[in-house]
């Protein structure tokens, strides 16, 4: 299966900041089949991006995805306080599909 | 507006039984796929099991295999997730999620039930 690892595990920033998340994985995405998700405590998560750079409805233009083939990038260009989350990332090019372990953006 | 609830956790002792079911409403559920994918707690998640729209293909993870089965009823724009042999391992909240039209990633989730096993 493959593996997504993601760096770093914990992010702190402040509002207004630039967040830049990563997610590596163990073989080359198919077809750049990687999605982002975001997870507020007590709450699903939430589809943010999709095919490693496509936002879903209603997602905020702050919100970027980038990549192809092992590595990947989530973006967030301006921290606001409500992206303060955990954000993973998964692939569906392989079965199984897999996440990755999670990054945690914190407020500094 | 798509949604997505869950119900049917609770705690059982290990060994034992649990019936999970998601009722779907806000969209034609017979031409989604559906998933279950799980959060044990403080962990990432886990894809866990999917079904195709008519049943005909259906997947579940190694970590699973043998113990869960997956279900649908299409009539009912509900699915079902029947864990036997449950371990402390498998305690989790378990979510219910719709892939996309577009692809394998999971579009809508529900909030969620937990099950916990433990003696």
């Amino acid at each position: 299966e493959i593996v997504l690892t993601q760096s770093p595990g914990t992010l702190s920033l402040s509002p207004g900041e630039r967040a830049t998340l990563s997610c590596r994985a163990s073989q080359s995405v198919t077809s750049s089949f990687l999605a982002w998700y975001q997870q507020k405590p007590g709450q699903a998560p939430r589809l943010l991006i999709y095919d490693a750079s496509s936002r879903a409805t209603g997602i905020p233009d702050r919100f970027s995805g980038s990549g192809s083939g092992t590595d990947f990038t989530l973006t967030i260009s301006r921290l606001e306080p409500e992206d303060f989350a955990v954000y993973y990332c998964q692939q569906y090019g392989r079965s199984p599909r897999t996440f990755g372990q999670g990054t945690k953006v914190e407020i500094k | 507006e798509v949604q997505l609830v869950e119900s049917g956790g609770g705690l059982v002792k290990p060994g034992g039984s649990l019936r999970l079911s998601c009722a779907a409403s806000g969209f034609t559920f017979s031409s989604y796929s559906m998933n279950w994918v799980r959060q044990a707690p403080g962990k990432g998640l886990e894809w866990v099991s999917s079904i195709s729209s008519s049943s005909i293909y259906i997947y579940y993870a190694d970590s699973v295999k043998g113990r869960f089965t997956i279900s649908r009823d299409n009539a009912k724009n509900s699915v079902y997730l029947q864990m036997n042999s449950l371990r402390a391992d498998d305690t989790a909240v378990y979510y219910c999620a719709t892939d996309s039209w577009s692809g394998f990633f999971f579009d809508f989730w529900g909030p969620g039930t937990l099950v916990t096993v433990s003696s």
